[in-house]
């Protein structure tokens, strides 16, 4: 199996922007689509990015995905932040037979 | 709307089992990957595999199989997930989770999660 690795903990005033990076131990990074969840505490995750870069509706354009082959990681930024982003974000991404979950990164906005 | 049921929490001895539910609505229950994720207190999520409720065909991640079982009941929209030998260790939120129209799409909808708690 491999791992995905996020920071722990990220945090950034209002109105600013913010990456969350999430990096593949093994296996490349753009050949497995990479999701990413939203989850704000006491409630279930929501999806916020799919298939690398694509939002689900409803999901607000400040929320943006990319992939970058040369550090065999994917990006989550949020652009504009309001203190509602405030949550834990984790990326998610598969091999042949399995699904794999990054640790989680807890955004603070203050 | 799309609407994914678990049923309640559960407190079991550890060497028990438990079986969570997750009834559904809102679309074609056939059509769609079920995944079921759980999450220990204060951690991660943990993907523990998925069932194609169409087939009934399962899988699991490597370290439930053997303790891990999941089924379906398409005349109610509902799926199932059994887990067997439960240790202090399993303690955790679970959660049903709907995928796409494969395994490796990302779960768009998510039950409101079961804690099932662990302990003598």
């Amino acid at each position: 199996n491999f791992m995905l690795t996020q920071p722990h903990s990220v945090s950034e005033s209002p109105g600013k922007a913010v990456t969350i990076s999430c990096t593949r131990s093994s296996g490349s990074i753009a050949s497995n689509y990479v999701q990413w969840y939203q989850q704000r505490p006491g409630s279930s995750p929501t999806n916020v990015i799919y298939d690398d870069t694509q939002r689900p509706p409803g999901v607000p354009d400040r929320f943006s995905g990319s992939i970058d082959s040369s550090s065999n990681s994917a990006s989550l930024t949020i652009s504009g932040l309001k203190t509602e982003d405030e949550a834990e974000y984790f990326c998610q991404s598969y091999d042949s037979r399995n699904v794999v979950f990054g640790g989680g990164t807890k955004l603070s906005v203050l | 709307q799309v609407l994914l049921v678990q049923s309640g929490a559960e407190v079991r001895k550890p060497g028990a089992s438990v079986k969570v539910s997750c009834t559904t609505s809102g679309y074609t229950f056939t059509a769609y990957f079920l995944h079921w994720v759980r999450q220990a207190p204060g951690q991660g999520l943990e993907w523990m595999g998925w069932i194609n409720p169409f087939t009934g065909a399962t899988d699991f991640a490597h370290k439930f199989q053997g303790r891990v079982t999941m089924a379906r009941d398409m005349s109610i929209s509902t799926a199932y997930m059994e887990l067997s030998s439960l240790r202090s260790d399993d303690t955790a939120i679970y959660y049903c989770t709907r995928g796409g129209y494969n395994w490796i799409d990302a779960s768009y909808f998510w039950g409101q999660g079961t804690l099932v708690t662990v302990s003598s």
